[in-house]
């Protein structure tokens, strides 16, 4: 059975630190995403990580993948209040047709 | 284009009645995704469809779910008969085939059952 675990949970940060969460992930796969949510609301895609060492960046947001690892982060780089949310990661492993795998989900909160 | 479109966006009802949920896929997807999302259990994928054909429903939690698409433009899931702790967001996704295309997700249907 796949797992994908992330760290932490919930993390509470003061605008302008930088931060990374971690999401490690229990069966080869050599495909990642990154979503966030908002309260109430659906989930947004944010990353597509395709192979061993992708890095892809948006704004404040940056996201790598190891697949030797089985290791994904998202690095927040001076972080915004508007940066609050919770950030999921999902792992699919077969062929990018089947369901997401997701993780529990960190939620962050960005404080003025 | 409008997105995955998913009806009611709400929706109440008591124990032991029937609740369809509807999924309208983005057009030119051919790949479709319940999900159901709780604070005890997280996200959750429930069954998938290729093409309109059935794939995996493993993640159905209970014979009283069943999930159709009768084409490639509409799904619904079923519930019958709910119970409470059916209560949940219940989420519709839908993608292109292929590795490099991500889910898209609709807004959600919170179901209350009590």
């Amino acid at each position: 059975e796949l797992k994908v675990e992330q760290n932490p949970l919930f993390l509470s940060m003061q605008e302008g630190k930088n931060y990374t969460i971690y999401c490690n992930y229990s069966t080869t796969s050599d495909r990642l995403y990154w979503y966030r949510q908002d309260p109430g609301k659906s989930l947004e895609s944010l990353f597509v990580l395709l192979s061993n060492g992708a890095v892809k960046q948006e704004g404040r947001l940056m996201a790598s993948l190891d697949t030797k690892a089985r290791l994904s982060t998202l690095h927040i780089t001076a972080a915004v209040h508007d940066l609050s949310a919770t950030y999921f990661c999902a792992v699919d492993i077969r062929g990018g047709a089947d369901g997401l795998t997701f993780g529990k989900g960190t939620h962050l909160i960005i404080q003025p | 284009d409008a997105g995955v479109i998913q009806s009611p966006r709400h929706e109440v009802t008591e124990m032991g009645q029937e609740v369809t949920l509807r999924c309208k896929p983005i057009s030119g997807h051919n790949s479709l995704f319940w999900y159901r999302q709780t604070m005890m259990r997280g996200l959750e994928l429930l069954i998938y469809f290729n093409n309109n054909v059935p794939i995996d429903d493993s993640g159905m939690p209970e014979d009283r779910f069943s999930a159709k698409m009768p084409n490639a433009s509409f799904s619904t899931l079923k519930i019958q008969p709910s119970e409470p702790r059916d209560s949940a967001v219940y989420f519709c996704a839908s993608k292109r085939t292929g590795k490099s295309y991500e889910q898209y997700f609709g807004p959600g249907t919170r179901l209350t059952v009590t």
